[in-house]
């Protein structure tokens, strides 16, 4: 089942920040984290594995809440270059099936 | 340069025709996958491989098989390809299945 991302799209000023949800109604092993650009290819941003662990990226940052199947990445004094579109993938189990949610357009304007 | 290669770019081809389209990496990883890319969708995954002769189905594997004889390569074939598998591809590939992924730089197929 595709995990379900919140906001479907956000429009920023340079600077702003701003918070991508994505939960899962299942139990997970880890969440993935990509950025798209419009006509490339998903680029990898952080993988966060079960342990609530926060990681960071630049000044993207994510959480992993193990207890609501439900990851938060986090844009900080946001940048142009962090406009594209966000995707989270979910794992119910270590090298299992990957399962992307449908993405969150960003749109960071100077 | 580490990379994962995707052949062709771009394919135009008819109902019914057979088609395969390569991907191959260069990094020795062990996983590999295959996603369709559709407005509204995000990514779909169709197959993954955790290991050569290992390969398992994904959310959409309906009208696609894949193989996986040697580490590098991971084809995609599509047996009798419908206008509904119109869309953008990805293969990707990851040293194990909980690692960063590198994405092809994606087929745009369309079934006419």
């Amino acid at each position: 089942q595709q995990p379900v991302q919140s906001p479907q799209a956000v429009i920023l000023r340079e600077g702003e920040d701003a918070v991508i949800n994505c939960s899962s109604s299942k139990a997970l092993y880890s969440v993935h984290w990509y950025r798209q650009k419009h006509g490339e290819a998903p680029v990898f941003l952080m993988i966060l594995l079960k342990g609530g662990e926060q990681k960071g990226h630049e000044k993207i940052s994510a959480s992993f809440n193990e207890k609501k199947q439900q990851s938060s990445l986090y844009l900080t004094a946001s940048q142009l270059s962090y406009s594209g579109t966000y995707f989270c993938g979910t794992e119910k189990a270590a090298g299992n099936k990957l399962t992307f949610g449908g993405g969150t357009r960003v749109l960071v304007k100077p | 340069e580490a990379q994962v290669t995707q052949n062709p770019r771009y394919l135009i081809t008819v109902t019914g025709k057979k088609l395969t389209v390569t991907c191959s990496q260069n990094m020795n990883h062990e996983y590999m996958s295959w996603y369709r890319q559709d407005p509204g969708l995000g990514l779909r995954q169709i197959y993954y491989s955790m290991n050569v002769e290992v390969t398992d189905k994904g959310d959409v594997p309906e009208g696609y098989k894949v193989s996986r004889k040697e580490k590098r390569n991971f084809p995609l074939i599509l047996e009798s390809p419908s206008p509904n598998q119109t869309s953008l591809y990805f293969c990707a590939s990851s040293l194990w299945g909980y690692t960063e992924a590198f994405f092809g730089q994606g087929t745009r197929l369309t079934v006419v």
